[in-house]
Parts: structure tokens; sequence; C-alpha cells
């Protein structure tokens, strides 16, 4: 079946700092790639996604790019902000029409904190 | 502000019985799902509904039962509830049946004491 796996947490960093977390998943077909985000006490927030091979995501300063050869979607940022601490998660949905489109298969997810 | 809304938001009950958890879509989307969060299970797909008609079905236990109303707000019915039910709940919708992208409710919290 389909599934994600994340880079273990949890991750910190300083301010301004780099940041990649790496997701690769494996799937039939051609899945939608995301990555969503959940701050404290909230629900999950997309951040952004692909469609399709070598589509680039991006929102926020947070960029990813679907990578079908590595079968990855890692996550990066340029300079990160305390405000972007926050629980990070790779997800996958199959291709329309597929015997289980429609769900969101999750990574384990990433905890980052940024420190000051 | 997703547009999803949940209720409640907290919920505590005990073992044995039962409770309802409501959503209610973004203006507009005809799918819902329901996705169970729990610290060694993680964010797991229970149930898709679109247009008041199940869809799909995912690591659902027989005890757990859903529906959509003509008026496309969903339930999450759990029933004899065990600890191991306790989780964050959250439900999600999009316009389409499959997901190009799905936005999320805040949740709702159930612990079973």
């Amino acid at each position: 079946g389909d599934s994600v796996t994340q880079m273990e947490g949890p991750v910190t960093l300083s301010e301004e700092a780099f940041l990649t977390i790496n997701c690769t998943y494996t799937a039939t077909g051609y899945p939608s790639l995301f990555w969503y985000v959940q701050y404290p006490g909230e629900g999950l927030q997309l951040l952004l996604k692909a469609t399709k091979a070598d589509d680039k995501g991006s929102n926020k300063g947070f960029e990813a790019t679907y990578r079908k050869e590595t079968t990855s979607f890692h996550l990066e940022k340029g300079s990160v902000q305390v405000s972007d601490s926050a629980v990070y998660f790779c997800a996958l949905s199959a291709s329309a029409g597929g015997t289980s489109y429609g769900k969101l298969t999750f990574g384990q997810g990433t905890i980052l904190t940024v420190h000051p | 502000d997703s547009g999803v809304t949940q209720t409640p938001k907290h919920l505590i009950t005990a073992t044995g019985q039962r409770v309802t958890l409501r959503c209610s879509p973004r203006s507009g989307d005809l799918s819902v799902y329901w996705y169970q969060q729990s610290l060694d299970q993680g964010l797991q797909f229970l149930i898709q509904y679109y247009n008041g008609e199940e869809r799909a079905k995912g690591n659902i236990l027989e005890r757990f039962s859903a529906q959509q109303f003509p008026d496309l707000h969903s339930e999450l019915n759990l029933s004899s509830l065990e600890l191991g039910d306790s989780a964050l709940y959250f439900c999600a919708s999009s316009t389409r049946p499959w997901n190009t992208e799905a936005f999320f409710g805040q949740g709702t919290r159930l612990t079973v004491v």
C-alpha cells in the first residue's frame, strides 16, 4: 500500500538557519504530494502541494520539488523564523481514479523548533 | 480559519460510552474526510463521504460509524469506547472527491477515562 516516510525529529534550529525535512514515498501510479503544517493547538494547514513529477510547490518561503526518480518530496526553507516552529507532515493522495483516491496518507510528522 | 467547523472541541467520557462528533465542511465542499491522530498511530484516515455517499474507508473500527447528511455536515459516531480511542479526531473537506486540496478543522480532542 501507499506509505510516506519522513526524517526523524525533532529538529532544532536557530533563527535564519537553513531547513530541510526529508520525505520519501511509496505509491502506485502518480500521486499528488503535500506538506501540511500543524501549529500548537490547531488543525492541519496545507503548506504546499505538487501534483506531477518535477512540479515545485512553494509558499511562505518553503519549497518542495516532486522527484519521481527518487520518490521524494523534501521540504526546504532558506531562512527559518521562530514563527515556523510547528509539526510538519508530508502526505500523498493517490491519483484520481485510483481505488484509494480521496484519502491522504501521512508521514509520522517532524517537530521543528526554531530558537531566536 | 479553514472554514471547516468541528464540535465539540473537547470531550471527556467514560469507557463503554458512545459519543458523536460533528463536522461542518467549507461552504461548497461536497467531500468530507475523518482522520484520527494519536501518539502511537500518527494520522490515520478513517472514512470519506462525498455528497452523502460513502466513498472510501480506511482503518475505521466496527465500533465507529459515520454519515453525511443532505446539508453536507457529517457526524462520526464512536461507541463502546475504550481507553485506546483517546485521540484527536480531525474532519477535512474538499470540493472534489479526490484530494487535490483538503482543508482541516481544528479537531475534537476525545479523552476516554
